[in-house]
């Protein structure tokens, strides 16, 4: 129930092209969906986050999309750049277990110019 | 900004040594957690810390060893530096829900 499982492991596209990133979650009590882009050689860096209690949310070209009784979140990025080539992270939490973000297995995206 | 520095960008230790990987935190955070990063595997927690002289295992706590005695500062320990070991280690930080994290550490062990 504690794991976060998303795909594809890698994915190229086309400067200008949209990217979909996918997770899948078990644990109903999670409360915190957040992205983190990681860039070689850098630590991840948060990206953008969601609540459950709203079915999309967006930043410039990032939008996560929330699907609650799929249990399911994704990552899209419109107008894909070469600078947004990275390995992006999806996680999700419950507060109540102490803030301990569980990670899914990360997606290398490369956008070609 | 919250800025969470860990002391090694890299490192090369032989097999056996002792090793200290150290993370520093400026922003008071209570939580402060290590993952290793490994290709096709994603971030596997191996030890995190609600407070000062708190620990608890994560996922792949096996060969590491933790130490906070100051809230600002959470040290991992290999004590015994094996092979498998050769990994990028990530430290964070967090108050309530989001991570900060250092710049990792990438430990090469020989």
């Amino acid at each position: 129930q504690q794991q976060v499982k998303q795909s594809p492991q890698s994915l190229i596209v086309q400067k200008g092209g949209i990217s979909i990133i996918n997770c899948a979650y078990e644990n109903t009590a999670f409360d915190y969906f957040p992205w983190y882009q990681q860039f070689p050689g850098k630590g991840p860096a948060l990206l953008i986050a969601i609540r459950p209690d709203v079915s999309e949310k967006k930043e410039g070209r990032f939008t996560i999309s929330f699907n609650k009784s799929a249990k399911q979140f994704s990552l899209h990025i419109m107008d894909s750049q070469p600078g947004d080539s990275a390995t992006y992270f999806c996680a999700a939490n419950n507060y109540n277990q102490g803030g301990k973000l569980i990670f899914g297995q990360g997606t290398e995206l490369s956008v070609k110019p | 900004d919250v800025k969470v520095t860990q002391s090694s960008r890299y490192l090369v230790k032989r097999t056996g040594e002792k090793v200290f990987l150290e993370c520093v935190q400026d922003m008071d955070h209570e939580n402060m957690f290590w993952y290793r990063q490994d290709p096709g595997l994603g971030l596997r927690l191996i030890y995190f810390s609600y407070d000062v002289k708190m620990k608890e295992k994560g996922d792949i706590p096996e060969g590491y060893s933790v130490s906070r005695e100051k809230k600002e500062r959470f040290s991992l320990i290999l004590e015994s530096a094996s092979t498998n070991q050769t990994s990028m280690y990530l430290c964070a930080s967090n108050h309530l829900y989001g991570y900060t994290f250092g710049s990792g550490t990438r430990l090469t062990v020989v």
